[in-house]
């Protein structure tokens, strides 16, 4: 069974310009989760979705990023324009239901870089 | 609200020996405690988790954590390092009381390395 895959792995972007990376997560999964860790930092949670709904987005930095998960599957986060302060690795994160001792899965990161 | 600490930010033990990477957390209720792995330039893996029951958890690779309420803490544990072992663990909590994913903090991470 294939994990959660996230494209691109790798990204480096000049400052002011548009990322968007995107997440498929583990089939059958309902929930999908974004985190980032930034310049080495703690791990935060960004926001929530269940099937094509933001049920939590109170982690998102600020408007210039934009998450959508159409059709309850993939979702993508884009991060529109991109600020040097944006650099490090974004996870996404899928998870069968909302139970609260239910596992999280990551998958590899998408790690980005804003010059 | 919720926090987890990991007291070191770097672990070193020799290949063979046991290893412990500490974690202690504050939350309101009752926790759900994790431990993911990341290894380099690789994304976090689930190793274990502690939900109820026996406060000793048994997870991937050979790694068990303890689960000890008195003291807050959820330290990571393994009896023989090996080199591969090297890596960056992280703890997380979550409350029971919350089904989302904002509740689910993560501890600053450790690096732990093994060394020949």
């Amino acid at each position: 069974e294939a994990g959660v895959t996230q494209f691109p792995s790798h990204s480096v972007i000049e400052k002011g310009q548009t990322v968007t990376l995107r997440c498929d997560p583990i089939s059958g999964h309902d929930n999908l989760y974004w985190y980032r860790r930034v310049m080495g930092k703690e791990i935060k949670f960004l926001l929530h979705f269940v099937k094509e709904s933001k049920q939590d987005e109170s982690g998102m930095p600020n408007n210039r990023f934009l998450a959508e998960r159409t059709g309850g599957t993939y979702s993508t986060l884009k991060v529109q324009p991109a600020e040097l302060e944006d650099s490090g690795v974004y996870f996404c994160a899928s998870s069968q239901a909302t139970l609260k001792g239910n596992t999280i899965y990551f998958g590899e990161g998408s790690w980005l870089t804003v010059v | 609200a919720q926090s987890v600490a990991q007291p070191e930010d770097q672990v070193n033990v020799a290949e063979g020996n046991p290893l412990t990477v500490k974690c202690t957390y504050s939350v309101s209720g009752n926790p759900y405690l994790f431990w993911y792995v990341q290894y380099p330039n690789r994304g976090l893996q689930f190793l274990l988790k502690y939900i109820t029951g026996d406060n000793l958890v048994k997870g991937s690779y050979g790694f068990e954590a303890e689960f000890n309420k008195s003291q807050t803490s959820f330290h990571l544990k393994k009896p023989s390092a090996l080199v591969s072992d090297s890596a960056l663990y992280f703890c997380a909590v979550r409350d029971r009381r919350d089904n989302y994913g904002q509740n689910f903090v993560f501890g600053p991470g450790t690096r732990l390395s093994v060394l020949p």
